[in-house]
């Protein structure tokens, strides 16, 4: 099976950056996907990392290593509108794709 | 381009009555899911179809839940009869060719009473 570990809730402040980590353990792991989820709305799509490094996406960024099974989603420059549930989700060959249990965030003016 | 639709968003019933969700997904995109996600929880996939072939229901309670996705569009799931546990949000995702972009509807928020 697979299993996700993301902190449970995280706080910061208008203007500052913020990382939300996720670590992993899965067989068979091709990629790491991030999902934002407001209150009462939908997952919406962040960002997604097939392989090691930092991929960019305005504010968003996500990075990936794969020997550490861990991987990270940073959010610069953050705004209120950033408070939300964030979902880290594993790809996994010829299986489903498993969502973290989320991290809230809490952005404070 | 319309997202996925789903309908009702919300739904109250009695324990060991029926219920039944509906969803449309965004023209074309093949691959069509469902999930269930509790209060302070990730989604947890309950079926995916590839077209209309159910792919993976291996997390589907299939001795009360069911799904059905006709001519490989829009998609039903079943739930009978609802037991209190059952209340959650149900998601409907949708997918082109990259499982790991997803594209949810707004989800049917049930209470079962």
């Amino acid at each position: 099976g697979q299993s996700l570990e993301q902190p449970s809730e995280v706080t910061a402040v208008e203007g500052a950056i913020v990382q939300i980590n996720c670590t992993y353990q899965t067989s068979g792991f091709y990629g790491l996907s991030w999902y934002q989820q407001h209150d009462g709305g939908a997952p919406t799509f962040l960002s997604y990392n097939g392989l090691d490094g930092l991929e960019e996406t305005g504010r968003f960024s996500s990075f990936l290593s794969r020997s550490d099974s861990y991987g990270y989603l940073l959010l610069q420059e953050l705004q209120m509108k950033d408070s939300a549930s964030y979902f880290c989700a594993v790809s996994v060959y010829g299986q489903n794709f498993v969502f973290g249990p989320g991290t809230r965030l809490s952005v404070l003016p | 381009e319309a997202g996925v639709v789903q309908s009702p968003r919300y739904k109250i019933i009695e324990k060991k009555q029926p219920v039944a969700f509906w969803c449309n997904p965004i023209s074309g995109h093949n691959t069509l899911y469902w999930y269930l996600q509790n209060l302070g929880q990730g989604p947890e996939l309950l079926i995916r179809y590839e077209n209309e072939e159910a792919v993976d229901d291996s997390q589907l309670p299939k001795d009360r839940f069911s799904a059905e996705r006709l001519k490989g569009v829009d998609s039903t799931l079943k739930i009978q009869p609802a037991e209190l546990g059952d209340s959650a949000v149900y998601l409907c995702a949708s997918s082109l060719d990259r499982q790991y972009e997803q594209y949810f509807g707004p989800g049917t928020r049930l209470t079962v009473t």
